[in-house]
Parts: C-alpha cells; structure tokens; sequence
C-alpha cells in the first residue's frame, strides 16, 4: 500500500523568503505522479505543481519547485520569495499511473500548515 | 468559465434525514470523486466514477450512495446511516489524458 508522510505540522516563512516543505513516500510502484495542493482559508484545494516519476527534471512553476529524489522517495516543495497570500494548508498527494480499469486513488499526507508572516 | 461547481456551499441536516450534495463539471472529464475532509486531516475517499453509469466505493463508502447518470454530474447523497456526517466534502475530476485531480470549492456539512 501506498502512503504519503509529512513530517512538519506547521511551519511559518517571512514574507519575501524562501521555505521548503517535505514530503517522503512509499511504494513500490515505479510509475507514478506526484502533486503539490494548496488548500487556502476558502478551503478549495488547488493544484501548485505536479511531476511525474519518469522525469528526472524537477517541476517548476513559477516561485514554486520541487527537489524530487526518487531513489530516497522525497518530494519536497520549495517556495521562492513568499507571499501572504501563500499562507495555506499544503498536502503531497500520490496516484499511480493510470491502467484502463485500475484504482487509481490519489493519496494525500496529512498536510503542513504554512504562514507567511508579513 | 471551465470548472466544478459544488453546491451549497454550506450545509445543515437534522439527524435522521438524508441530504444530497451536488458536484457538477463542464471539463468533459470522465472521471469523477468525492472526498471528505476532517480537522487535521488529509482527504479520504469516499466514491469515484471512472464512466457514466460505473462507480466503485472508497475507503469510506458506508453511510454515503452516489450516482452517475450524466458525464457532468456525480451527486453523494448523507444516508442516515453515516455515523459521523459532519465534514467537509470535496468533489473532484479527472481527463482522459492525465492523471492530475482538479477540485471543486467544497461543502461543508453540519448535522445538528
């Protein structure tokens, strides 16, 4: 069975500065994707990036990005000069690549909470 | 606009009744899910949809019925039976071409 671990309840960035928020997994599947969600005080859950596992290059999205080590099974994301408005619970989901037929569940982590102090 | 639209967005039931939540989408995607949040935590999975009139339960499909008649719309219906109905639900849905989830704004559901 999958799961989707991290490690850090809650964190807390000035604004303007870099964070970085960790995620590892388990599996034993070698083709899967990988997503950052950010869920904000409106409670929509809303997708900041997303990488696929037979991508070396890491994803990138503006300010933010990710260090994916696939051999370690760690996915962190990186947030570039911090916002107010990134302030927002963040979950690390996982979902196996789709076969015509199978589950194909996206699994969530429990979620970091970061605020971005002004 | 292209999206999902979950309606009410807030949502209070006496205990005993049944309650329907509405997800709809205009992505023509397929695959469609519920998800229920509680405090503290990550989303679980209640139904998906892969295909119009096909579903399968999650991990938490007691107490919930859903259905799927048409590719825009998935509705979950609270059953009585639901021990615990007070949560946040998440609607969600998927394309053909990728793997990636897309959300819908959420309901929250209160049982008085």
């Amino acid at each position: 069975a999958q799961t989707v671990t991290q490690s850090q309840p809650e964190m807390s960035v000035q604004e303007a500065e870099t964070v970085t928020l960790s995620c590892t997994y388990d599996t034993s599947e070698s083709n899967y994707y990988l997503f950052w969600y950010k869920q904000p005080p409106s409670r929509q859950m809303i997708l900041v990036i997303r990488q696929e596992a037979y991508k070396q290059q890491n994803a990138t999205e503006n300010r933010f990005s990710v260090n994916f080590q696939k051999a370690a099974k760690s996915f962190s994301l990186k947030i570039s000069d911090s916002q107010l408005g990134d302030t927002a619970m963040y979950f690390c989901a996982f979902i196996r690549t789709f076969y015509g037929g199978a589950t194909n569940k996206l699994i969530f982590g429990t979620g970091t909470l970061l605020a971005v102090q002004p | 606009d292209g999206g999902i639209t979950q309606s009410p967005k807030y949502l209070f039931r006496k205990e005993g009744q049944n309650v329907t939540l509405s997800c709809e989408q205009n992505l023509n995607h397929d695959a469609m899910y519920w998800y229920r949040q509680d405090p503290g935590q990550g989303l679980r999975l209640i139904y998906y949809s892969q295909i119009v009139n096909d579903f399968q339960k999650g991990d938490i499909a007691e107490g919930y019925s859903v259905s799927r008649e048409k590719k825009e719309s998935f509705p979950l219906t609270v059953t009585s039976a639901q021990k615990n109905p007070t949560a946040f639900y998440l609607c969600a849905s998927r394309g053909d071409s990728t793997d990636t989830q897309y959300f819908g704004p959420g309901t929250r559901l209160t049982v008085l």
